[in-house]
C-alpha cells in the first residue's frame, strides 16, 4: 500500500458530462501529482502541486484543471468529457518536490460512453 | 490489464533464473531515474532509483545500472519469482528547470515468469 488514496475506483459517465476526481498524497507528502494511463499513450504527466500552488504543467487539456487543497488533499476536474478520456487516472505523491520518488494510489477508472 | 493496447516488449523467465529489463532514456540533461512496478489493477510501483552520479545501486533482489554515455538504464532482478510478473517502468526527470519534479515515463516491458 503506498498510502495514496484515490477515490472513486471506477467512473462511468456520458459525454459532456463533467467529473471530479479526489487524492489524499500519502501523510508528510506535499507535493501531488496527477497522470493520465491510456492504452495508446502510456503514462502522461498532466500536473503537479507543491504545497497548495501549481509547480509544473504537462499535456493537460484545457477541458481538466486541478487544485490542491490547504489540506493537501487534490483534486482533479475533468470537463466537457469525450470518448478519448476515457482512461486510468493516477495520483501520486512526494516528500520532495523533485529529484524524489513519486508513490502513486491505485488510480480511477474512467470511461465515458 | 492496463497497456494491452501498446506493443510492449516482453521478456519471459523460468522461476528462479535473472532478469534483466532495459530501457533507453531520452535526455542527457536528466539527472534522476527511477523504476517501477505496475500490476494488473494497481498504480505503479516505486522500487528503485539512481541518480546521476551513479552507476550501479542495489535494493534488495534488485540493481539498476546506469550508463550515461549511451542514455542507458537496466534492472536486474535476482531468483526471479512468479510474483515478479508484472509490467517494469522506466523513468527519468523531466530536466527543464522548474519542471523535475514530473517523471517521464517509458513504455514499459512486460515480465512474465514461468513456474
Amino acid at each position: 500500500d503506498s498510502g495514496v488514496t484515490q477515490t472513486p475506483k471506477h467512473l462511468i459517465t456520458a459525454t459532456g458530462q463533467r467529473v471530479t476526481l479526489r487524492c489524499s498524497p500519502r501523510s508528510g507528502d506535499l507535493s501531488v501529482y496527477w497522470y493520465q494511463q491510456s492504452l495508446d499513450q502510456g503514462l502522461q504527466f498532466l500536473i503537479q502541486y507543491y504545497n497548495g500552488e501549481e509547480r509544473a504543467k504537462g499535456n493537460i487539456l484545457e477541458r481538466f484543471s486541478a487544485q490542491q487543497f490547504p489540506d493537501l488533499h487534490s483534486e482533479l476536474n475533468l470537463s466537457s468529457l469525450e470518448l478519448g478520456d476515457s482512461a486510468l487516472y493516477f495520483c501520486a505523491s512526494s516528500v520532495r518536490p523533485e529529484n524524489s520518488p513519486l508513490h502513486f494510489g491505485n488510480g480511477t477508472r474512467l470511461t465515458v460512453t | 490489464g492496463e497497456n494491452v493496447g501498446l506493443h510492449l516488449p516482453t521478456l519471459s523467465v523460468q522461476e528462479g533464473d535473472n532478469s534483466i529489463i532495459n530501457c533507453a532514456y531520452s535526455n542527457s540533461a536528466s539527472d534522476y531515474f527511477i523504476w517501477y512496478k505496475q500490476e494488473s489493477g494497481k498504480g505503479p510501483q516505486f522500487i528503485i532509483d539512481i541518480r546521476s552520479n551513479m552507476d550501479k545501486r542495489q535494493g534488495q533482489r534488485v540493481t539498476v545500472l546506469l550508463n550515461k554515455t549511451v542514455k542507458h538504464l537496466s534492472l536486474q532482478i535476482a531468483a526471479t519469482q512468479p510474483g515478479d510478473s508484472a509490467v517494469y517502468f522506466c523513468a527519468e526527470n523531466d530536466p527543464v528547470k522548474g519542471s523535475q519534479g514530473n517523471l517521464i515515463f517509458g513504455k514499459g516491458t512486460k515480465l512474465s515468469v514461468k513456474p
